[in-house]
């Protein structure tokens, strides 16, 4: 039962650099969802996604991108890396009659 | 603006005794949802409760139990008989919209430590 799988769990990133947070989720959940955890502020949504080829803006989506091309999948794209993006990153799911929410294990992100 | 308001940035219990968590929520939806979270220092997210806005009893989940006050937009985490591995950071989050999906918003945490 592997759940919400995160990848990696830990980068280091110079300004300016781009890459991609993985999410990949075995349960069959059309709803996906990314988070950031900053000290102070809780969670906070940067994208989410209500099915392969549907997604949508959450509270915080500027400086990052996503894409669903299948159930399975929803990576987090970071353009060109901020210090302000140095956060733990959390990948959500869910099915739309279950009111829990899965996460996966996070990923530490330093942006230097 | 916040939707999601935790007053309580840490607080210290004993162990066996019982801790109260407030949460305080907005929304002007008529149906929503609020759910508690536990993150221990190992960092992962664990679901502790859900309650309904149109549930009519306080939802109950062993040793947690959710202390829920419509008119005052309260909905209160309760944990019983603390144990050491109660020591976490504690989420409290509402979904609020009437369609099946929901924005899921966070509070800022609490953070409890249990004292043998």
């Amino acid at each position: 039962n592997a759940g919400v799988t995160q990848t990696p769990k830990f980068q280091v990133l110079k300004t300016g650099q781009s890459m991609t947070l993985q999410c990949a989720q075995d349960m069959n959940h059309e709803y996906m969802s990314w988070y950031r955890q900053d000290p102070g502020m809780g969670l906070r949504l940067i994208h989410y996604s209500v099915g392969a080829g549907i997604t949508d803006q959450g509270e915080v989506p500027n400086g990052y991108n996503v894409s669903r091309s299948t159930t399975e999948d929803f990576p987090l794209r970071l353009l060109s890396a901020a210090p302000s993006q140095t956060s733990v990153y959390f990948c959500a799911s869910r099915e739309p009659n279950n009111e829990k929410l899965f996460f996966g294990s996070g990923t530490q992100l330093s942006v230097l | 603006a916040q939707k999601i308001t935790q007053t309580q940035p840490g607080m210290f219990v004993q162990e066996k005794e019982a801790v109260t968590l407030d949460c305080t929520y907005d929304t002007s939806d008529p149906s929503y949802g609020l759910f508690w979270y536990k993150q221990p220092s190992s960092g992962e997210m664990i679901f502790l409760i859900y309650q309904g806005s149109y549930d009519q009893q306080n939802a109950t989940e062993g040793r947690y139990s959710l202390n829920f006050q419509k008119a005052r937009k309260s909905a209160n985490l309760v944990i019983s008989a603390s144990q050491l591995g109660d020591s976490a950071m504690y989420f409290c989050a509402m979904r609020d919209g009437t369609d099946s999906w929901g924005k899921f918003q966070f509070g800022a945490g609490t953070q409890v430590v249990v004292t043998p």
